[in-house]
């Protein structure tokens, strides 16, 4: 089974510490992505990479940075939390597919910034 | 800009009864995807099922058949003789052909009732 772990459950941080949540992979897979998940809202997409190195912004990149130094490990990186940025991130894989390949996704990590 | 919308914030159903969940979505594309995902309380997204825009029959999994009207832009899911296990957060998504990443809806929490 294709397994996505995120390193963190559940994290508490103050306002201005740089947060870093990780991500990793098993399934070789080329895409990765960050998710952001809010009540009303959905899921919505932070930024994605397809490739070591690689990466694009999503629809909320602001406050946020990426990082895919091996293709397994997709790490997001908020360099002044701030409470605004208080929600549940999810990070997700998927294989390269000339449509749309199936996403799978981590469990979550919820970020708490006081 | 491509949107999707799950106008219902919530349902409930009864236990083996039948319950639809909506969705419609903007675009101007004509090759696309759409999804549904689960999310059960405290675990990992799962793709439900999913849809080639450029096929007329609709997609069907087990219990699970979506109504797909593409003129009218709606891709509805729905969940025949509904059980427990089904209780989850259903979120409707699209991705563009070729695109690797998708939109998502605000999401819909299934109750199921006993």
């Amino acid at each position: 089974d294709v397994k996505v772990t995120q390193s963190s459950r559940y994290l508490v941080k103050r306002t201005g510490e740089k947060v870093f949540l990780e991500c990793v992979q098993d399934m070789d897979h080329e895409n990765m992505f960050w998710y952001r998940q809010d009540p009303g809202l959905g899921l919505r997409l932070i930024y994605f990479s397809y490739d070591v190195k690689m990466k694009e912004k999503g629809d909320i990149p602001e406050g946020y940075s990426v990082s895919r130094e091996k293709k397994e490990r997709f790490s997001l990186i908020l360099e002044s939390a701030s409470t605004n940025q208080t929600s549940m991130y999810l990070c997700a894989s998927s294989p390269y597919d000339r449509g749309a390949g199936e996403l799978f996704f981590g469990e979550g990590s919820r970020l708490t910034v006081l | 800009a491509q949107t999707v919308t799950q106008s219902q914030p919530e349902m409930s159903v009864q236990e083996a009864e039948t319950v639809t969940l909506s969705c419609t979505y903007d675009t101007s594309e004509s090759d696309y995807y759409l999804f549904w995902y689960k999310q059960p309380p405290s675990r990992q997204m799962i793709l439900v099922i999913r849809q080639e825009a450029y096929k007329q029959q609709n997609a069907t999994e087990n219990r699970f058949s979506v109504n797909f009207q593409k003129a009218a832009k709606s891709f509805s899911l729905k969940i025949s003789d509904s059980q427990l296990g089904d209780a989850a957060m259903y979120f409707c998504a699209y991705s563009i052909w070729g695109a690797q990443k998708l939109v998502f809806g605000q999401g819909t929490r299934l109750t199921i009732n006993p």
